[in-house]
Order: C-alpha cells, then structure tokens, then sequence
C-alpha cells in the first residue's frame, strides 16, 4: 500500500545542534516529495520540494533535504537548530502518476531546548 | 495580500447546528482542497475540485458539502454538527502545472 511514514513522533535538540527528521515513503515510482512546517496555532508553510535533478534540495530557514532513491527516503536536516524552529514537521507526497492529492505523513514534533 | 485565506479562524458551535467555512485563494491557481487536521495532527485530505469540479472525494460523511462557485473559492458546509466533527480544517490551492500546494491558516471548530 502507498504510504508516507515518518518514524519519529517527537524529538528535542538543544539550540545550535543538528538536526535531521527522517521521512520514509512506500510508492511504485518515486513521488513528489515536500516537507511542510506547522508552527503552533499557524497554518502549513512549504519549506522545500523535490520534483527530479539534484537529490540535495535547500529551502527555507536554512533546511536542506536529501532524496535517496534506494532507501525511498527523503530526510530533512538543518546544520544548526534555532529554537523558533519548535514546530511540527510534515513530510508529503504526491504521486507522480497524475492528480495533486497530496499525502501526509503523522509528522514530527521538534522541541528545542535553550 | 494573504495568498490562501479561510474564515472564520475559530468556530465553536454546538451539537446539531449547520455551519459554513469559506475559502478564498488569489495565487490563480486550478486546483482547491480541504484538509481535515485531527487532535493527533492527522491531516487527511476530505475534498479537491479543479476548475470547479469535484475531483477528489474521501470517505467523508454525506454532512459535509463542499462548493466552489469559481475556481477562486471552496466553500465546506456542514450539516448536523458532530461533537467528532471538532478538528481543524485547512483550505490548500495547487497550480495544475506543479503540485506543492499552499495552505490558509486553518479554522478550528470546536463542537460542544
């Protein structure tokens, strides 16, 4: 079955640390790819997507995301953690096979600790 | 300048009524859906209608009627309000010719 998966329901970081969110997708041909932010109380914002090319995607706030075919992953990083990046993440898909329905993971929530 | 906008940002309404969420998009794109956002932060897509026609339909309960009078807005009434029918519910648009979608700030409905 297609699925999105997103195996860490929370993590905490201290403030200036690394971080990487792991996302994980079960689909016959690779999807689209999307990571989305949800800060508390607000709506869904883009951060970065992945469509072809360059399997090493930068987007916004200083995360980057790194597609890997063979592990059906799609990890996003950030090289130094600031704590107003306390928030939920999401990882999304969309099939590439036609439509725009747009998938989710359970998401992640991140703490940041100061 | 708000590029996906919902109103109302809050409902709470009791047990039974029949209530209405709009959703206006100005980013010119074809494509409109309604997330359903639950306490566990699910989100689940319920409806998609491009250039006004419904397109995607979840298992949702027939209370639930989306409409969309032009491409620039979705609307989501509800009949018969349910005290499970309590979640948040987000508005998105996508352009046919790229499929990130964009989100409004949600409405959080509150059934008591």
């Amino acid at each position: 079955a297609q699925s999105v998966t997103q195996p860490d329901i929370h993590i905490t970081v201290s403030e200036g640390a690394s971080l990487e969110l792991r996302c994980n997708y079960s689909y016959g041909a690779t999807p689209y790819l999307f990571w989305y932010v949800q800060s508390p109380g607000q709506g869904l914002q883009l951060l970065l997507k992945y469509f072809s090319g360059d399997t090493l995607v930068q987007g916004i706030k200083g995360f980057e995301a790194e597609f890997k075919r063979s592990q059906s992953s799609f990890n996003l990083r950030k090289p130094s953690v600031h704590w107003s990046d306390a928030a939920e993440y999401f990882c999304a898909v969309v099939p590439t096979g036609g439509g725009n329905k747009l998938t989710f993971g359970t998401g992640t929530q991140l703490k940041v600790e100061l | 300048d708000t590029a996906v906008s919902q109103t109302p940002k809050y409902l709470v309404t009791q047990m039974g009524n029949d209530k209405s969420i709009k959703c206006e998009q100005n980013l010119g794109h074809d494509t409109m859906y309604w997330y359903k956002q639950d306490s566990k932060k699910f989100l689940k897509i319920m409806f998609s209608y491009n250039n006004k026609e419904l397109i995607i339909n979840e298992t949702v309960p027939n209370r639930f009627s989306p409409k969309s009078p032009d491409k620039a807005h979705l609307n989501l009434h509800i009949n018969s309000l349910e005290l499970g029918d309590s979640a948040v519910y987000f508005c998105a648009s996508s352009s046919n010719t790229a499929p990130e979608a964009f989100f409004g700030q949600g409405t959080r409905l509150t059934v008591v």
